[in-house]
């Protein structure tokens, strides 16, 4: 398996602008995680869905962010509108069952100027 | 509000030394701790502990975990320079099976 894919790998936009981040997790693994990193707070946890469906979103930061997974194959994150402090690494995780270890993709490096 | 604390925030050592990672917890409904080696890009992972005095080993790397004063260690003997990384500690714990809490990282780095 390719692992978990992510992307796009690097994205700049600007303020105000929607942006739209993509996940395919690994085959097989029933759970998918968003999280967001920045040198400021870490790592931390957005949203994580089981069999397509939120769990829970409670680490989504306001109502600009959003996430959706149409299938067990693919979830997008986005931000309606980007903000700069929004700037940081988006990671896509998954997991075949809960308390397992946890598959990162290699991240998308968000800009927002 | 759960509550996972790494230290040290960042270690110099030299090559062959022996470093040993702490990371404590204060969180609601324990599920799992995991390590979680990070060096430029995805964090990638080392141990899960569930169960206090077990520990896990892998190599030079081993861990453990206490579940009565709620930390954990990690050690790493005869460190590397590959061994140079920022060390994750996640807590797995609430209601929500699935819902991790990451400490700030251990940044370590090993010289020649």
């Amino acid at each position: 398996d390719a692992g978990v894919i992510q992307s796009p790998r690097h994205e700049v936009t600007e303020m105000g602008q929607e942006v739209t981040l993509r996940c395919k997790p690994i085959s097989g693994h029933d759970y998918l995680f968003w999280y967001r990193q920045t040198m400021m707070r870490g790592l931390e946890l957005l949203i994580y869905f089981n069999n397509n469906v939120p769990i829970d979103d409670s680490g989504m930061p306001e109502d600009r962010f959003s996430a959706k997974m149409p299938n067990a194959s693919f979830s997008t994150l986005k931000i309606q509108p980007s903000e700069p402090r929004d700037s940081a690494v988006y990671f896509c995780a998954s997991t075949r069952q809960i308390s397992t270890e946890a598959f990162f993709g290699q991240g998308t490096r968000l800009t927002v100027v | 509000e759960d509550k996972v604390v790494q230290s040290p925030l960042s270690l110099v050592v030299h090559e062959g030394d022996t470093v040993t990672l702490n990371c404590s917890y204060e969180v609601t409904n324990f599920r799992s701790l995991l390590w979680y080696k990070q060096e430029k890009k995805a964090p990638t992972f080392l141990f899960m502990l569930t169960s206090s005095g077990i520990e896990k080993k892998s190599g030079r790397l081993s861990s453990i975990l206490d579940k009565k004063e709620l930390f954990s260690i990690l050690n790493i003997t005869a460190t590397q320079t590959g061994d140079s990384a920022v060390y994750l500690c996640a807590v797995e714990a609430g209601a929500n099976a699935g819902k991790s809490t990451f400490g700030d990282g251990t940044t370590l780095t090993v010289k020649p």
